[in-house]
């Protein structure tokens, strides 16, 4: 079954922490996503990667940290930098040059 | 002026009628265009593409786009209670291929009432 798997699915922070999501898809897409959603608000992208090994700042990237050495594989890093971090966060994927986008199940992230 | 609005609502529509769901955005040469549907404490799911002008019908589901006039549209017929969630609309700001970024508006809250 293809898909997008996101976990884990709710994770904990302390202070000065940085704690990574893992983000896992097996559609062959070449198009990565990671998206921020507050409550009441839309998405806000925080990074994406069209291509292995290269990844470009969304809106909201301070704080965060993604790599992408893998073409199934996008895992965001929330540094301790980002001082407001409690949020819902999305993975999706695209296939290249057609759209849209698919997204996994979400991982909510909260502080301790 | 935000690249995609829409009203938060919440919109509150009778089972059986139709829900009426509206979109704009501020980037002429947007390309594509999306709805999700997202219920709550879910991710959101696709239920609509559209790419040029006019209507494009789908089951109950029906996306209207006016590129001259910036704005995209989603009705709902005979809307059940399970239609109640959030719809967020969708637009690429730049249309380049490979470019595949999207701009969500903030999403309209819909409620179906039996």
């Amino acid at each position: 079954d293809g898909g997008i798997t996101q976990s884990p699915k709710y994770l904990f922070r302390k202070e000065g922490q940085n704690v990574t999501l893992s983000c896992e898809q097996n559609l062959n897409h070449d198009a990565m996503y990671w998206y921020r959603q507050d409550p009441g608000q839309g998405l806000r992208l925080i990074y994406y990667s069209q291509i292995v090994n290269d990844f470009q700042k969304g809106d909201i990237a301070e704080g965060y940290s993604v790599s992408r050495e893998k073409k199934e594989s996008f895992p965001l890093t929330v540094t301790s930098a980002q001082k407001n971090p409690t949020a819902f966060y999305l993975c999706a994927s695209s296939i290249e040059g057609v759209q849209p986008q698919h997204f996994g199940d979400g991982t909510r992230l909260s502080i301790l | 002026q935000k690249e995609v609005e829409q009203n938060s609502g919440p919109l509150s529509v009778p089972e059986g009628a139709i829900a009426s769901l509206n979109c704009t955005y501020s980037d002429r040469v947007s390309q594509s265009f999306f709805w999700y549907r997202q219920y709550s404490g879910k991710s959101p799911e696709l239920i609509m593409s559209i790419y040029s002008n006019g209507d494009k019908e789908d089951g109950r589901f029906t996306a209207q786009l006016n590129k001259a006039s910036q704005y995209v549209s989603l009705l709902i017929r005979d809307s059940q209670p399970s239609d109640s969630a959030t719809y967020l609309c969708a637009v690429n700001p730049v249309g380049i291929q490979g470019a595949q970024k999207l701009v969500f508006g903030q999403g309209t809250r819909l409620t179906i009432n039996p």
